[in-house]
């Protein structure tokens, strides 16, 4: 069964701490992508990479970084988080263009 | 609890009846379209998929819609089950692109 694992499932962090979102996925999978979901808001894209080392921007990706120096790893950092940045945090990721997502199951952060 | 339903409309059903939950999609050059299942505390899980050439598909239990004429996108669950209470949302892509618009979601709750 293929399977996209986020490390943390819960994370509570204090404002202004870096902070590392892990997401691994087992598939051999090309792209992959970080979501915020937010109560009334759905799902928003912060970045995607759709290859080693390349990244692009989402909707949101003010406060955020990633980084992605493996295939089958993709990071996501908050520089310095915010109470704003509390939310949950979905990694997803693609076999390509036309193809569904599988997501991981979240990580839920708490920024006091 | 996990609070990303908090605000959204929620479908009551009876136990073994059949269930309907909508979405109105916003892009008409959208032409894949996916179901997700989130039960609390998880990650979005594949359902169903339909792509715009056809106007319904049919899986286990499971049944997709296409009205690409008023953009409205439908599934239907048969003998809705306790297993099946969780929030229901779909995802909207155009061929060529990486990024899907999530709809906010439904929540279904099976009364037994």
């Amino acid at each position: 069964d293929v399977k996209v694992t986020q490390s943390s499932r819960y994370l509570v962090k204090r404002t202004g701490e870096k902070v590392f979102l892990e997401c691994v996925q087992d598939m051999d999978h090309e792209n992959m992508f970080w979501y915020r979901q937010d109560p009334g808001l759905g799902l928003r894209l912060i970045y995607f990479s759709y290859d080693v080392k390349m990244k692009e921007k989402g909707d949101i990706p003010e406060g955020y970084s990633v980084s992605r120096e493996k295939k089958e790893r993709f990071s996501l950092i908050l520089e310095s988080a915010s109470t704003n940045q509390t939310s949950m945090y979905l990694c997803a990721s693609t076999l390509g263009l036309g193809y569904g997502y599988t997501f991981g199951s979240g990580t839920r952060l708490t920024v006091v | 609890g996990e609070s990303v339903g908090l605000h959204l409309p929620t479908l009551s059903v009876q136990e073994g009846d059949n269930s309907i939950i909508n979405c109105a999609y916003s892009n008409s050059a959208s032409d894949y379209f996916i179901w997700y299942k989130q039960e609390s505390g998880k990650g979005p899980q594949f359902i169903i998929d339909i792509r715009s050439n056809m106007d319904k598909r049919q899986g286990q239990r499971v049944t997709v819609l296409l009205n690409k004429t008023v953009k409205h996108l439908s599934l239907q669950i048969a003998a809705t089950q306790p297993g099946d209470s969780a929030v229901y949302f779909c995802a909207e892509n155009t061929s060529g692109t990486y990024k899907y618009i999530f709809g906010t979601g439904t929540r279904l709750k099976v009364l037994a």
